[in-house]
């Protein structure tokens, strides 16, 4: 079945850095989306992108689609810590189903 | 801002008892979801539900699961003779989808233990 994979699982940052997370789908994708979860807290929609080669800003955050939909990523800029929780992309191919990566948990280091 | 609520917030049971989740949608999205998240891990997509019926459902979404939307508002997901592995977090979610661009609202999830 598809698959998922995020990297890295884990990533300190130091306040006011710029950290990358990676998100690789075993199939081509129609969309994915990205949710943050803080701790203790369920996830909430942060995007989502459609076509290939989509770039898309959140103030210091930026979205990538791949150019062959089956890859994303999340660059955050002048990391702050609000920025601590779990960033989890999800894919859907086709149907109803969206699977979610294993996640990227961000610590802040002040 | 619209929400989506679930009770009960926290649900501890014994194995081989019935659960039943419950959750209210927002009023004006038709596509709705159940996922699980076992403490630490990712979230796990179970079923997803439109038009008053399932529209797919993973590996994990077995016999003894079940989904209804019995009155409209409320979604409520079931769980007829519980098991250990069981214990997760369970998440609703509603979604709205607006010229091919989806956004879907999680609920703020029940905690689910069995002993």
């Amino acid at each position: 079945g598809q698959q998922v994979m995020q990297i890295p699982q884990y990533q300190h940052v130091q306040e006011g850095e710029d950290f990358t997370t990676y998100c690789n789908s075993s199939t081509t994708l129609s969309n994915i989306q990205w949710y943050k979860q803080r701790p203790g807290g369920h996830p909430v929609f942060l995007i989502q992108l459609v076509k290939s080669g989509e770039v898309k800003k959140q103030k210091r955050l930026t979205f990538q689609f791949g150019e062959a939909k089956k890859n994303s990523s999340l660059h955050i800029t002048a990391t702050q810590t609000t920025d601590v929780g779990t960033y989890f992309c999800a894919g859907r191919a086709a149907g109803n189903k969206l699977t979610f990566g294993g996640g990227t948990r961000v610590l802040v280091k002040p | 801002e619209p929400e989506v609520t679930q009770t009960p917030s926290h649900q501890v049971t014994q194995m081989g008892q019935e659960v039943i989740l419950r959750c209210v949608p927002i009023s004006n999205h038709l596509y709705f979801y159940w996922y699980r998240q076992i403490l630490g891990q990712k979230v796990e997509f179970l079923v997803s539900f439109y038009n008053n019926e399932i529209s797919e459902k993973s590996e994990i979404f077995d016999d003894q699961f079940s989904v209804e939307r019995p009155d409209g508002s409320n979604f409520t997901l079931k769980i007829r003779s519980t098991k250990l592995e069981d214990s997760a977090m369970y998440f609703c979610a509603s979604m709205s989808r607006l010229a091919g661009l989806e956004t879907q609202y999680f609920g703020p999830g029940t905690r689910l233990l069995v002993l």
